[in-house]
């Protein structure tokens, strides 16, 4: 069964560092998303991309982030110059062209910014 | 007034038992509604669906829409150990829009 995959699993990364996290969504699917978790808290939206371009972005997606498909497979989310209050888990999620917003997630990147 | 609100729990049930998981929202918008599994720093899984107002059954799963109150269910029949995770409800307001996640409700299904 396909699935949405992320890479890595954890990353550990300095205060004031750039990161990259990747997911690569089901292939026939075509609207992608970014969500984020803190501990203990509840799955927030991030971001929608569809057609190569951003389609909705949350208060949270301010321009320390950055969403990119650079190719036909993968999908990456860009923090720029991480803070603590950027650890949480996050998930990237696709759909395809279903009636319903049947989105499937990835297993998650756990982020932890020193 | 919080968009989705859902009861914590933990919701602790003997196995065998019906779980009932309940979610209100305040947007009138919202006309697909999600529900999601989540185990301990897991992704979401997506369990099913169902659009506007309504029942959907799904083996053991039937879930429910009441857009008059507001009021989204989740029924689980003959619950097993293996159920014991988090209940996401995510309503939407379209089929391709973001999913707004309530905060869960942590299931507890005990042998």
């Amino acid at each position: 069964e396909p699935e949405v995959t992320q890479t890595p699993s954890h990353q550990v990364t300095q205060m004031g560092q750039e990161v990259i996290l990747r997911c690569v969504p089901i292939s026939n699917h075509l609207y992608f998303y970014w969500y984020r978790q803190i501990l203990g808290q509840k799955v927030e939206f991030l971001v929608s991309f569809y057609n190569n371009e951003i389609s909705e972005k949350s208060e949270i997606f301010d321009d320390q982030f950055s969403v990119e498909r650079p190719d036909g497979s993968n999908f990456t989310l860009k923090i720029r110059s991480t803070k603590l209050e950027d650890s949480a888990m996050y998930f990237c999620a696709s759909s395809g062209r279903t009636p319903a917003n049947t989105q499937y997630f990835g297993p998650g990147t756990r982020l932890t910014v020193l | 007034q919080k968009e989705v609100e859902q009861d914590p729990g933990p919701l602790s049930v003997p196995e065998g038992a019906i779980v009932s998981l309940n979610c209100t929202y305040s947007n009138s918008a919202f006309q697909y509604f999600m529900w999601y599994r989540q185990y301990s720093r897991k992704g979401p899984e997506l369990l099913m669906y169902t659009y506007s107002s309504g029942n959907k059954e799904d083996g053991r799963f039937t879930a429910q829409v009441d857009k008059s109150s507001k009021y989204i269910s989740l029924f689980i029949r003959d619950s097993q150990p293996s159920d014991s995770a988090t209940y996401l409800c995510a309503p939407t307001t379209d089929s391709w829009g973001k999913l707004q996640f309530g905060a869960g409700t942590q299931v507890v299904v005990t042998p």
